[in-house]
Formats: C-alpha cells, structure tokens, sequence
C-alpha cells in the first residue's frame, strides 16, 4: 500500500546511545519532514528535506540529524540520546507546496531512560 | 513565519450536539490550511485541507471547515457528535511561497459525552 513507513514503532534507549529512526514513502513525494509531539505541544517540526540532497532545519533540530541520499528515504539520527528525546516522531512527506495535503507515518514511540 | 492558534486543548460536547474546534492561523501570504485528526495510539489523518477556491470545505467523517480571512479563522465543525469523533484534533498551516513547512497547533483534545 502507498504511504509512508516508519520503523521501529517502538524503542527503549538508553541515554547516550545512538539510533536511526527510518522513514520510507512510495508516493513520490519531493517534500519530506520529521516531527516530535509531546503532550500540550503539539508537533514540532525537528528537520525537513525538499528533494533528494537538501536539507534544513527546523524548529526543534538539537541532537538529531537527517540525510536525504534518495526521494524515498528519510532517516532521522539521534546521535547521543537524552531523556529530553523522549517522545513521539512522526515523518511525513508530499508533494511540493503541501498542495495535496501532507501523509503522515504512524509513528515511533521513543523512550529514553 | 506562520503560526496556528487553537482555542481550547479540552472541547466536550454531548452525543448529537454540535461540534466547533477553533483554529485562528497567521500567515503572511494566503494560507493553506489543514485539520488533522489522531486517534488513541494512531498516526495523523486528514480530515479536510482549504488552498484555493471555495471557502467552505468538507471534509470526511462528515466535518466541515470555512475559511473566513478577515477573521485568520479556520474552525472546524460537524452538526451532531458521534462517540466515534473522541479524538485529537490539529489545525496546520503551510504559509509562505516555496516554504512547506507545515506548521501545527497545539490541539484540542475532543471529549463526546453519551
């Protein structure tokens, strides 16, 4: 089915340790994004890709970085995890403009301990 | 750079009453506008999205939106509450030209009364 993957949907680290979220879409899409949502605060935007090599930050970019080496694959690296990072991420792409509206993953349930 | 204002994180309301979610957005440019909803446990689903064209849209599970610029208003509402509507829900922004970003709300959490 076309949308968007994401792996693992669960995780327990501990703090320092390193991981890769994945992320994956079959649509296409030139536009993709990573979001962290936390309790009253909504989804805040960590970083976003418009193509296949580009890249920038976001709102929230501290202790996370992405790449973009192809359309369909956007991982999203903890480089040394912090109980801060505890939350929920969510990737999500579309085309460019958002026109059509934005798919989202069914997320990654973080926990750092 | 564009923000999203929701009135309320707590919305209740009784089986079969009138539902109204309200999103207030700013955005330099004309807006495209979105309501996302999340169940328990369960990734973000769109409900409806405003870009261009008519300003009342419908979306599915029976809500609609209308989008009125001279108020920033993009409120979210559905005729009768159907217990199966218990859920968050998010307004979104993408603002200016050739930015994507899609910008959230904090979210309002809707609670259906039997």
């Amino acid at each position: 089915n076309a949308g968007v993957t994401q792996t693992p949907k669960f995780q327990v680290l501990k703090t320092g340790q390193s991981m890769t979220l994945q992320c994956a879409q079959d649509m296409n899409h030139e536009y993709m994004s990573w979001y962290r949502q936390d309790p009253g605060m909504g989804l805040r935007l960590i970083h976003y890709s418009v193509g296949a090599g580009i890249t920038d930050q976001g709102e929230v970019p501290n202790g996370y970085n992405v790449s973009r080496s192809t359309t369909e694959d956007f991982p999203l690296r903890l480089l040394s995890a912090a109980p801060s990072q505890t939350s929920v991420y969510f990737c999500a792409s579309s085309y460019r403009a958002g026109v059509g509206g934005y798919t989202f993953g069914s997320g990654t349930r973080l926990t750092v301990v | 750079a564009q923000s999203v204002t929701q009135l309320g994180s707590h919305v209740s309301v009784s089986e079969g009453a009138l539902v109204l979610l309200r999103c207030n957005y700013s955005s330099s440019v004309p807006p495209y506008l979105f309501w996302y909803v999340q169940y328990p446990n369960q990734g973000l689903q769109l409900l409806l999205k405003y870009t261009t064209g008519a300003t009342l849209v419908k979306g599915i599970n029976g809500f609609e939106a209308e989008f009125k610029k001279s108020e920033t208003s993009f409120h979210l509402t559905k005729p009768s509450a159907h217990m199966s509507d218990a859920a968050e829900y998010f307004c979104a922004v993408r603002g200016d030209f050739g930015n994507e970003k899609l910008t959230f709300g904090t979210g309002t959490r809707l609670t259906i009364i039997p």
